[in-house]
């Protein structure tokens, strides 16, 4: 079964930081580009950052860039996302998503997505 | 940047009624690289639609896409009572600079 299981979610401090993870398992975790979206409460989906198979490519939303870090680890079938300089409206769900890439010159989509680990900003 | 705008904010329809779902572009979405994804109260979202028409793996045949360019519609022919949930649209024509509409929530009338 293709799974997604998010985890370093929590309560943090304004200007603090945390790392999430995102455990991949039931399918060949090497060969996909990989994305994280949030949610904040009672909003919509809103794309955070992307990473091609090999980690040489990353992608973010201008509102995270310079404070998030999106890296992968194949050897360990997990992806990462190291944010700091946290912010109030960083408060959401983090959602770990599969990416497909139909074209070069094109983006993703997101075809398996896990559960999502809540990060609050507050103090 | 991409402005995908949904409509209607909010459907409300009956179990057996055909819901359609409205997902307009800013400027054109190339080669209509645009996802539907269906999320459930207290859920992850699911993608239920991809490059515009395409069903994902396990969607049932009820549910349909359609358009090109800057206008794109969901249609779910025959409404389940599981099929209540919100809906959102994605483009991703725009190489790497992600855009969701604000959603659709669809509820029992």
């Amino acid at each position: 079964e293709v799974q997604l299981v998010e985890s370093g979610g929590g309560l943090v401090q304004p200007g603090g930081s945390l790392r999430l993870s995102c455990a991949a398992s039931g399918f060949t975790f090497s060969s996909y580009w990989m994305s994280w979206v949030r949610q904040a409460p009672g909003k919509g989906l809103e794309w955070v950052a992307n990473i091609n198979q090999d980690g040489s490519e990353t992608y973010y939303v201008d509102s995270v860039k310079g404070r998030f870090t999106i890296s992968r680890d194949n050897a360990k079938i997990s992806l990462y996302l190291q944010m700091n300089s946290l912010r109030a409206e960083d408060t959401a769900v983090y959602y770990c998503a599969r990416g497909r890439r139909p074209s070069v010159v094109v983006g993703v989509y997101m075809d398996v997505w896990g559960k999502g680990t809540t990060v609050t900003v507050s103090s | 940047e991409i402005v995908l705008t949904q409509s209607p904010g909010t459907l409300s329809l009956s179990p057996g009624e055909r819901a359609t779902l409205s997902c307009r572009a800013s400027q054109s979405v190339s080669s209509s690289y645009l996802a539907w994804y269906q999320q459930k109260l207290g859920q992850a979202p699911r993608l239920l639609i991809y490059g515009a028409s395409s069903r994902a793996t396990g969607i049932p045949d009820r549910f349909s896409g359609s358009g090109s360019g800057t206008d794109f519609t969901l249609t779910i022919s025959r409404l389940e009572p599981e099929d209540f949930a919100v809906y959102y649209c994605q483009q991703y024509g725009s190489s790497h600079m992600y855009t969701f509409g604000q959603g659709t929530k669809l509820e029992i009338k």
